[in-house]
């Protein structure tokens, strides 16, 4: 089946230093979406970037990362972390051909960020 | 504020007891999902809709959950028999069905999160 890795589940970092969130992945699937999703405390999931292109980097809100297929990859990362980035973050991916497509999950991982 | 619409914020059950939940996707959004987010913060996948029709469900849904979609009124998911193990944060997100070439977005609601005691 298809599955999505995220190999830290807590991240701290200091404010204004950079942070990186991994997520790999295995799929079966011929064409991939890939989605970051960020979850504050009591509210919903909400995306923080999404991709389905190979080797081409997103930006959001000062996030970004790139998918590559070759490493089966889309790691996050933020140059200059915020005390307001402290939330679950989600990587997932879902299939692009079949409309209506099930996101799958990563484990999500809990990003604080200290004064 | 979510487009995605979930009620009851919260609710606590006794263990065999029905658990009813509601949600009412984005507007324009035929397909609903809804996930299960364990203590643990970890999604999973439950059953989801296109319209009325059930496009895919895990075993665990076809057992003790139950959903639909009616037109012109909200999507459901009912526990039939709670157990404690249900205790978790039920989320529902809709999405545009998508074609070949599109990338749309799932908009997910705040949730409604289940005590069974």
């Amino acid at each position: 089946g298809d599955s999505v890795t995220q190999t830290e589940g807590l991240v701290t970092v200091t404010e204004g230093l950079p942070v990186k969130l991994n997520c790999t992945y295995q799929t079966t699937y011929l064409t991939i979406a890939f989605f970051w999703y960020v979850q504050y405390l009591n509210e919903a999931p909400q995306v923080l970037l999404k991709s389905s292109t190979d080797n081409k980097r997103t930006e959001h809100q000062g996030f970004h990362a790139t998918l590559h297929k070759s490493s089966s990859s889309f790691h996050l990362q933020k140059s200059s972390a915020q005390l307001s980035d402290s939330a679950l973050y989600y990587c997932a991916l879902s299939d692009r051909e079949n409309a209506g497509a099930k996101l799958t999950f990563g484990g999500g991982t809990r990003l604080t960020v200290r004064p | 504020n979510s487009k995605v619409i979930q009620t009851p914020r919260y609710l606590v059950k006794g263990q065999g007891q029905k658990a009813k939940m509601r949600c009412i996707p984005e507007k324009g959004h035929p397909v609903v999902f809804w996930y299960q987010q364990n203590k643990n913060n970890e999604f999973k996948f439950l059953i989801n809709f296109q319209n009325q029709e059930v496009l895919q469900q895990i075993d665990m849904t076809e057992k003790r959950f139950s959903a639909e979609c009616p037109s012109n009124s909200p999507c459901s998911l009912e526990i039939q028999s709670s157990e404690a193990g249900d205790s978790a944060l039920y989320l529902c997100a809709s999405s545009l069905s998508r074609d070949r070439g599109a990338n749309s977005d799932y908009t997910f609601g705040s949730g409604t999160r289940l005590l069974v005691i």
